[in-house]
């Protein structure tokens, strides 16, 4: 059975800082990992979606790269800002290439604040 | 610019009572998912939805329900609401082919159950 852990829970940190949130999984047949961002009372704003055959994504100061072998994915955020305070959830979906069907699987995310 | 809506946003119902929430996507996906949020539990999946006619049952099912009459829909319903259903309920909807199985979120429906 698949399972999605982050480390670290909470995070604070001071604005500039460049800083990395992990995602582990137990089995290493995915189909995809998203990382989503989510403020408090809001929605899930998807980040970066990284394929099965991927091994980075890139979106601004957003980087997210991912290791199937070892089960591992990180989000690198450069030069953090107040603004990027959020909860941040990683989820994979399993299955491997045949994974179209199956559900996403979350992490519980980790709750960062960068103070100004 | 394709998007999900959830209808209403903010919901105060009475023990016992019927509640449907609305789930409306225009991104053409077949999969679609509703999910409630509960603090200590992170996201957990209700019902979902491979396609027109399909729905299947979550992993917090009882009490719930939901119908899939078109692509774009997928209302949810409380049967009769207890106040343990009080919660953030997020639709979802994704692709299924390569290019496209990136999962969107709705904005929530906040419900509170008295």
């Amino acid at each position: 059975k698949q399972e999605v852990t982050q480390i670290p829970a909470a995070l604070s940190v001071p604005e500039g800082e460049n800083l990395v949130l992990n995602c582990s999984f137990t089995d290493s047949a995915i189909y995809n990992l998203q990382w989503f961002r989510q403020d408090p009372g809001k929605g899930l704003t998807s980040l970066l979606l990284i394929q099965s055959s991927q091994r980075e994504q890139t979106s601004g100061r957003l980087n997210a790269s991912l290791d199937k072998s070892s089960g591992r994915s990180t989000l690198y955020i450069a030069a953090s800002q107040p603004g990027d305070s959020a909860t941040y959830l990683c989820a994979v979906i399993p299955g491997g290439f045949s994974g179209g069907y199956n559900k996403l699987i979350f992490g519980a995310g980790t709750r960062l604040a960068v103070h100004p | 610019d394709a998007e999900i809506t959830q209808s209403p946003r903010h919901k105060i119902t009475e023990t016992g009572r019927q509640v449907t929430l609305a789930c409306h996507q225009t991104w053409n996906h077949n999969n679609m998912f509703w999910y409630r949020q509960d603090l200590g539990h992170g996201l957990r999946l209700i019902h979902y939805s491979y396609g027109v006619h399909d729905t299947n049952k979550g992993e917090v099912s009882d009490g719930y329900s939901v119908s899939r009459s078109n692509t774009e829909d997928l209302p949810l319903t409380l049967e009769s609401a207890a106040s343990s259903q009080t919660s953030v309920y997020f639709c979802a909807s994704r692709g299924e082919l390569a290019g496209d199985n990136e999962q969107f979120f709705g904005p929530g429906t906040r419900l509170t159950v008295l």
